[in-house]
This record gives C-alpha cells, sequence and structure tokens, in this order.
C-alpha cells in the first residue's frame, strides 16, 4: 500500500459545479497536510495547508483533514475554467526540513 | 522576480551523456530539494539541502549528485544518463522552521 493514495481521475464537472477532491493516507505520524495546484507543464504551487484535524476556507477553497480516518479533501465551491489542473495532495510529519510525500495527484478539467 | 527558478527548461540528450540542471532561490530560504516527476505525475523528494548541508538522500542511483554552492543555489549533476531518467525535475525551497514549499518551473529530461 502506498503511503498516500490519490484518485487520478480525469475528472469533469461543468462551470459551477462543486468539486470533492480526496486523499487517504497510511501513516498515522503525518500532521501537516497541503494541497497543490499544478498547471500543465507548471512547477506545483500550493494552494492550501492545514496542521492536524480540521477544516480551513480560503475564497472558494476548503481543505479538511480527518486523522482518526486519515482521509484529508480539498472542496472547490463555483468551480471555474480556471480551475482546470492537476491537483496534488501533499503531506509531511514534521515542520521544517521535511520532505513532503505527494499523491499522484487528480486531473481536474471544469467545462464552461 | 522568479521566486525559484530552474534552467534549463528543456533538456534532450543521449545515453550516455553527462548533464547538469541549476536551480535558484530568492526568496532567502534555508532548505532546498530535487524532487522528480515522472509520466504518471507522481511527484517524488530526491534530496534536500539544509545550509548547503545534504540533509535527505532518498533511494537514487550515484549517477545522480547534487551541490550546493550556496544556500541560494541547488544543483543537480547527472552522469551516465539512461532511458528511465526522462522525467520532470523540480526543485523547491522552504524556511528552515517550515514545511511550506515553493517549486520551480521544472526541467524536462528527455534521454533519447
Amino acid at each position: 500500500q502506498k503511503e498516500v493514495e490519490q484518485d487520478p481521475g480525469p475528472l469533469s464537472v461543468p462551470e459551477g459545479a462543486i468539486v470533492s477532491l480526496n486523499c487517504t493516507y497510511s501513516n498515522s505520524a503525518f500532521q501537516y497536510f497541503m494541497w497543490y495546484r499544478q498547471y500543465s507543464r507548471k512547477g506545483p504551487e500550493l494552494l492550501m495547508y492545514t496542521y492536524s484535524s480540521g477544516n480551513k476556507e480560503d475564497g472558494r477553497f476548503t481543505a479538511q483533514v480527518d486523522k482518526s480516518s486519515k482521509y484529508i479533501s480539498l472542496f472547490i465551491r463555483d468551480s471555474q475554467p480556471s480551475d482546470s489542473a492537476t491537483y496534488l495532495c501533499a503531506m509531511s510529519a514534521s515542520s521544517g526540513n521535511t520532505p513532503l510525500v505527494f499523491g499522484k495527484g487528480t486531473r481536474l478539467s471544469v467545462i464552461a | 522576480d522568479t521566486a525559484v527558478s530552474q534552467t534549463p527548461k528543456y533538456l534532450v540528450t543521449q545515453m550516455g551523456n553527462d548533464k547538469s540542471i541549476k536551480c535558484e532561490q530568492n526568496l532567502g530560504h534555508d532548505t532546498m530539494y530535487w524532487y522528480k516527476q515522472d509520466s504518471k505525475k507522481f511527484l517524488k523528494i530526491m534530496f534536500s539541502y539544509n545550509n548547503k548541508e545534504l540533509i535527505i538522500n532518498e533511494t537514487v542511483p550515484n549517477r545522480f549528485s547534487p551541490k550546493s554552492p550556496d544556500k541560494a543555489h541547488l544543483n543537480l549533476h547527472i552522469n551516465s544518463l539512461e532511458l528511465g531518467d526522462s522525467a520532470v525535475y523540480f526543485c523547491a525551497s522552504s524556511q528552515n522552521s517550515g514545511n511550506t514549499q515553493y517549486f520551480g518551473p521544472g526541467t524536462r529530461l528527455t534521454v533519447l
């Protein structure tokens, strides 16, 4: 079993839809959880960062962490064509000098 | 100003050659990383340097040798290139006390 599992998609939704992206993980030591967005032929850019369990909201994006289930989610409300990208979850056990363990990424297309 | 930059952006070379990829960050970060993203978009850590010292060296063939001349630069030298080395290589950096990583645009390496 891989440390981090993420459905690769592709996921195609109409503009305005609510999108739910998910990752599961096996390492209970993970405490820091991130979502990165990667446009085609670009580097990943940090979208959301959460520590431990709970929710975090930033505009149309909400990140949820459920450590008891080892499950994290990213919700995108009112999705736009500009949200079309690959979304990668990433996590680590500690802060600082720690490599991130990434999921394989979910490719999202938002159709106008 | 580009925060994390890499050169070259594209690299096409023959099997058996030696090549280098350069990375520079102007964020004042202490820690720099090299990641490899394969054809299936899986992003995996290769090396990490903190204040010019190697701190993480994942299971990577010793044909790959990172070098950090100063905190702002981390270069990757690859000897005797093989077909399986074809991938996109990403440099990233983070502040010592945190694990929010900023990625460069990537170097797409193709070995023929």
